[in-house]
């Protein structure tokens, strides 16, 4: 089985930009959470999604976003960049959701300058 | 919310000695504990996991352990190898603040040939 695979893996922007980050999960796997890692805070949680809806959320600003597909993959937007959004974002999924083991893909590695 | 914190933050131990991670909750509805290892490059991957009503958990050289009552659970690493060398991380789910996994900032592990 492919595990979560991610892209791209590399993004740089400048501040005010906007990106779109992507995930595809476990086959059969229905929930996708995202997680942003950083150096000093570690992991944050952003947003699970589950069946197309998001399901939780984070407490990060709306500028920060996501959405599933009827495939169970997903995306998350940030708009209006900022330097400290510069972080590794890591996408998991897991067959129902939270309780259950995550499988995490490498990451999206995201500079902003 | 939940809060997690982790220590030590480094960690080194000559290879066959063992290695002890620990980790505090302060949620007393928590009640799945995970415990992910991550390569330089690669996403988390969930090497043990526990959940409240175990106490203690075995995987070959891989042990985790949970006090309910101290809210506190640990990572045992035995006979340890330069291949056990990484980040590892702790977590713990919050059912009452929406169901989200809260991570420890994490324990860099080296093994020393």
């Amino acid at each position: 089985k492919a595990g979560v695979t991610q892209t791209p893996r590399y993004l740089i922007k400048t501040r005010g930009q906007q990106v779109t980050l992507s995930c595809s999960p476990i086959s059969g796997h229905r929930s996708v959470s995202w997680y942003q890692q950083t150096p000093g805070q570690g992991l944050q949680f952003l947003f699970e999604y589950f069946s197309e809806t998001q399901r939780n959320k984070g407490n990060f600003p709306g500028r920060f976003s996501g959405r599933q597909f009827s495939n169970s993959r997903s995306e998350m937007n940030v708009s209006t960049l900022e330097l400290g959004d510069s972080a590794l974002y890591l996408c998991a999924s897991s067959p129902l959701g939270p309780n259950e083991k995550l499988f995490f893909g490498s990451g999206t590695q995201l500079s902003v300058l | 919310g939940e809060n997690v914190e982790q220590h030590p933050s480094t960690l080194s131990v000559q290879e066959g000695d063992s290695a002890v991670i620990k980790c505090t909750y302060s949620d007393s509805a928590s009640n799945y504990f995970p415990w992910y290892k991550q390569e330089l490059g690669k996403g988390p991957q969930l090497i043990i996991d526990i959940r409240s009503n175990v106490g203690e958990k075995k995987d070959q050289r891989i042990a985790v352990t949970l006090n309910k009552t101290a809210k506190h659970f640990s990572l045992h690493i035995t006979e340890t190898q330069p291949e056990d060398s990484a980040v590892y991380f702790c977590a713990a789910l919050g059912w009452s603040t929406g169901n989200q996994f809260y991570f420890g900032t994490g324990t860099s592990l080296t093994v020393i040939p």
